[in-house]
């Protein structure tokens, strides 16, 4: 089956460094996308992955590891608006796979 | 600014009621998804379709189906609403380059059948 894990809820301070981890089990594998989402509104692209290795981005870092199935998200000097839900997708043979997201909480 | 257009923003309806859900995006893209995401259980994928008139079944296709007749509109139908159905309904469209095509999303449709 497919199924892909991440934890439900997370928080830190502003200012810090979180990471959200994501582990998979998929039968196909064609990249790792994660997309935030701020509640109420549209999930956004932040990042894809297809080979092992850290993908930088500004703030944001992800990371894969396909022999692992394990993926995570670094988010360095944390803001308020950084509170939001951060969804991880696996992209199996012809369509993107989600997971249920994890809930960050950014605290002053 | 590329866009993603849901119709509407919140929907209520009764069960047994035909609803018609709406999507227009503006980028040409080929790709168009309908996904509906719940508490507790993410994204779930409903139908897709690559072209004009073309339909795929997703994960969950059960009690719904889509409409495709012009490259920029792709609608999802609702044929007899039911309870289980209340949910978020999020549109999306990709463009046909391959796996590392990311989706833009439309701001989803807050449906509630009663």
């Amino acid at each position: 089956g497919q199924n892909i894990d991440q934890p439900t809820e997370m928080t830190a301070t502003e200012g810090a460094i979180v990471q959200i981890n994501c582990t998979y089990q998929t039968s196909g594998f064609n990249g790792l996308f994660w997309y935030q989402q701020h509640a109420g509104e549209a999930p956004t692209f932040l990042s894809y992955n297809v080979l092992d290795g850290l993908e930088e981005k500004g703030r944001f870092s992800s990371f894969l590891s396909r022999s692992k199935g394990y993926s995570y998200l670094l988010l360095k000097e944390l803001q308020m608006k950084d509170s939001a839900s951060y969804l991880c997708a696996v992209y199996n043979t012809d369509k993107l796979i989600f997971g249920t997201g994890t809930r960050l909480q950014v605290f002053p | 600014d590329v866009k993603v257009t849901q119709s509407s923003r919140y929907l209520v309806k009764r069960t047994g009621e035909k609803v018609f859900l709406e999507c227009v995006q503006d980028m040409d893209h080929e790709n168009m998804f309908w996904y509906r995401q719940d508490p507790g259980l993410g994204l779930r994928l409903i139908y897709f379709s690559y072209d004009v008139k073309m339909k795929e079944k997703g994960d969950i296709p059960e009690g719904y189906s889509v409409s495709r007749e012009k490259k920029e509109r792709f609608s999802l139908i609702l044929e007899s609403a039911s309870t289980n159905q209340t949910s978020m309904y999020l549109c999306a469209s990709s463009s046909l380059g391959g796996a590392n095509e990311k989706l833009f999303f439309g701001s989803g449709t807050q449906l509630s059948v009663l």
